[in-house]
């Protein structure tokens, strides 16, 4: 079985600071790794993810994630985030099959 | 193309009424899944399909919840009778493939409220 825990619930940021969000995953076997975004009100929208090859993994919106096995982490971050980057983040996990696990979600809020 | 559609996006509905859920996936994606949404339990898939045919259900919560995929282009999600803890967020995603690998591209959602 596979499981993903992300550490905060919420994290509040001013606006143009550094920002990073933790998730960690256990499962028995090699995994695919996954960060999903929800806008208010939207769907989910996928921000990157990590298949094979190199550790860091660069997204959309200028957020990248560093895979690291030997912690079982996968954690998101951005150097300087916007107002516009307020949104439900998701770390998601999945192995050879087709089911995606997520995790509960990291709420971001920018601030002014 | 239009994205992963669904309709109705809210429905509030009373407790023992049929509540159906729509979507169309993407054109040309095989794998289409439905999850539900909650503070309490987040996201959860409940079933998902491959090439119209279920594969697996083994997350639909009980037999008052039931999914059909007529043809690839349509598929829907019934709840017959719902009941207030049905209260959710209910997402359908479509994917090209379902090795895991692949990107899941989700609806905008259909909120469901059971008074």
């Amino acid at each position: 079985a596979q499981s993903v825990t992300q550490l905060d619930s919420q994290v509040p940021v001013f606006e143009e600071a550094p920002v990073e969000l933790r998730c960690n995953y256990s499962s028995s076997v090699s995994v695919y790794l996954f960060w999903y975004v929800q806008y208010p009100n939207q769907g989910l929208q996928l921000l990157l993810k990590y298949l094979s090859g190199s550790t860091l993994v660069k997204g959309i919106n200028g957020f990248e994630a560093e895979f690291n096995k030997s912690q079982t982490s996968f954690h998101l971050r951005k150097p300087s985030v916007h107002i516009s980057d307020t949104a439900e983040y998701f770390c998601a996990v999945s192995s050879s099959n087709y089911k995606l696990t997520f995790g509960k979600g990291t709420l971001l809020t920018v601030n002014p | 193309d239009a994205g992963v559609i669904q309709s109705p996006r809210h429905e509030v509905t009373e407790m023992g009424q049929e509540v159906t859920l729509r979507c169309k996936p993407i054109s040309g994606h095989d794998y289409l899944f439905w999850y539900r949404q909650t503070m309490m339990r987040g996201l959860e898939l409940l079933i998902y399909f491959n090439n119209n045919v279920p594969i697996d259900d083994s997350g639909m919560p009980e037999d008052r919840f039931s999914a059909k995929m007529p043809n690839a282009s349509f598929s829907t999600l019934k709840i017959q009778p719902s009941e207030p803890r049905d209260s959710a967020v209910y997402f359908c995603a479509s994917s090209l493939t379902g090795t895991g690998k692949g990107e899941q591209y989700f609806g905008p959602g259909t909120r469901l409220t059971v008074t």
